[in-house]
């Protein structure tokens, strides 16, 4: 079956701490998207990648870093300088380029992180 | 951050009625508006990706319309069953990214 998968459900850190949030797809998607869900509002653009070895920052980058080495995989780390980490992050992907905007987006489980 | 409004933020509806809520988006630059159904403990999954003003779409009993003048877009959903409750989003196409409402939550009561 081919689809998003992101790892882990539920992450817990202590405050100070940096941690990866996994996002692995298979569906040779070129374009993955890093998303963040806080209570009453709408989901938030953190990253995006349109291409292999290639991201630009979405409206809320700051305290985020990411990778796209692999088309499959766009992990996103959570650095100490993110002043409220505390969400619900999704991952997304879709044919063709990001910014073509019309191909529809498929999204992962998403991850819950809390830091304590 | 585009301002991506959806109302009303939450609605009950009894099982067979039919409802509706919206999404109003900026009505300049438009390229595509996007809905998507989320239903609890699963993926955001899409309903329609629409381009073109005056356009409508429709899937099972969900249909949507389309004002890119006005900047609007209008969900229906005909005879709601229980297994329409979700929350759904509308986002709105701005230059290389999607902007998100925050979405209107709809319960149907049996």
């Amino acid at each position: 079956d081919g689809g998003i998968t992101q790892s882990p459900k539920y992450l817990f850190r202590k405050e100070g701490q940096n941690v990866t949030l996994s996002c692995e797809q298979n569906l040779n998607h070129d374009a993955m998207y890093w998303y963040r869900q806080d209570p009453g509002q709408g989901l938030r653009l953190i990253y995006y990648s349109q291409i292999v070895n290639d991201f630009q920052k979405g409206d809320i980058a700051e305290g985020y870093s990411v990778s796209r080495e692999k088309k499959e995989s766009f992990p996103l780390t959570v650095t100490s300088a993110q002043k409220n980490p505390t969400a619900f992050y999704l991952c997304a992907s879709s044919r063709g380029e990001a910014g073509v905007g019309y191909n529809e987006q498929f999204f992962g489980p998403g991850t819950r992180l809390t830091v304590l | 951050i585009l301002n991506v409004e959806q109302s009303p933020q939450s609605l009950h509806v009894q099982e067979g009625d039919s409802t509706n809520f919206t999404c109003s988006f900026p009505s300049s630059n438009f390229y595509a508006l996007h809905w998507y159904r989320w239903e609890t403990a699963k993926s955001p999954e899409a309903l329609f990706v629409m381009t073109l003003n005056g356009d409508e779409k429709k899937k099972g009993r969900i249909s949507a319309t389309l004002n890119t003048k006005e900047g609007y877009s209008y969900l229906y959903i005909k005879g709601s069953q229980p297994e329409d409750s979700a929350t759904y989003l509308c986002a709105f196409r701005n230059d290389y990214k999607l902007s998100f409402g925050a979405g209107t939550t709809v319960t149907v009561r049996a």
